[in-house]
């Protein structure tokens, strides 16, 4: 266990439903990372938070957001979705934002879009 | 952005040292490299990072070229679980919090 918590661990959804993915990060971290991982793609930055506010943008689709809550979890909204959603979502967290810190992440949410 | 260059994939025997290469030329002089694994259907894994000198934690070393235009990973003493695929990362210069990762090294650990 990373300490960084995922869920669900598997979602099956339909073309142009949309839906919630949740990340708590392990405790003490205040920076939330999500990745997007297909098969053609490999990992994809999407977006990232610090301390609840937006820090960095990657590969994100406007019709994915994201925020993250006084909590420190964060959720990622995927809406319309799209066979080509179908990939496996990693959060990671750190300290603050920084790579020399060290990211951990969890075990990722399977998305199935059919 | 620094460009990597690692071989698609790598084998070892169990209980043997393992030494996953990877080059970077394009590395700017701060940037740091980093190397995470991503083990079979679970979330990549922090192994080390360094910047110029050679660095040895719990999991790895990471010897640094001195002209740092290439890495290697050691693995000391390989074992079944560190089957993954590894990545090299450099830091994109100055914006040293977004991981980027490329190919890796899928590395295969035969009993």
């Amino acid at each position: 266990d990373s300490g960084v918590t995922q869920t669900p661990k598997h979602l099956i959804t339909a073309t142009g439903q949309r839906v919630t993915l949740r990340c708590s990060p392990r405790s003490g971290d205040l920076s939330v990372y999500w990745y997007q991982q297909s098969l053609d793609q490999g990992l994809q930055f999407l977006i990232q938070y610090y301390n609840g506010e937006e820090r960095a943008k990657g590969n994100i689709l406007e019709r994915f957001s994201a925020q993250q809550f006084p909590d420190l979890h964060s959720e990622l909204n995927l809406s319309s979705l799209e066979l080509g959603d179908s990939a496996l979502y990693f959060c990671a967290s750190s300290v603050v934002p920084g790579l020399n810190y060290g990211y951990t992440f969890g075990s990722g949410t399977r998305l199935t879009v059919v | 952005d620094a460009k990597t260059t690692q071989p698609n994939s790598m084998e070892s025997n169990e209980e043997e040292p393992v030494h996953l290469p990877c080059n970077h030329s394009t590395i700017s002089g701060t940037d740091y490299i980093h190397w995470y694994r991503q083990l079979p259907s679970q979330g990549p894994e922090y192994v080390i990072h360094g910047l110029t000198s050679n660095v040895n934690n719990r999991m790895a070393s990471l010897a640094i070229a001195e002209d740092r235009k290439s890495s290697t990973l050691i693995l000391h003493r390989a074992t079944l679980r560190d089957a993954a695929v590894y990545y090299c990362i450099p830091s994109i210069g100055g914006s040293n919090y977004k991981l980027t990762f490329g190919k890796g090294t899928l590395l295969t650990v035969n009993p």
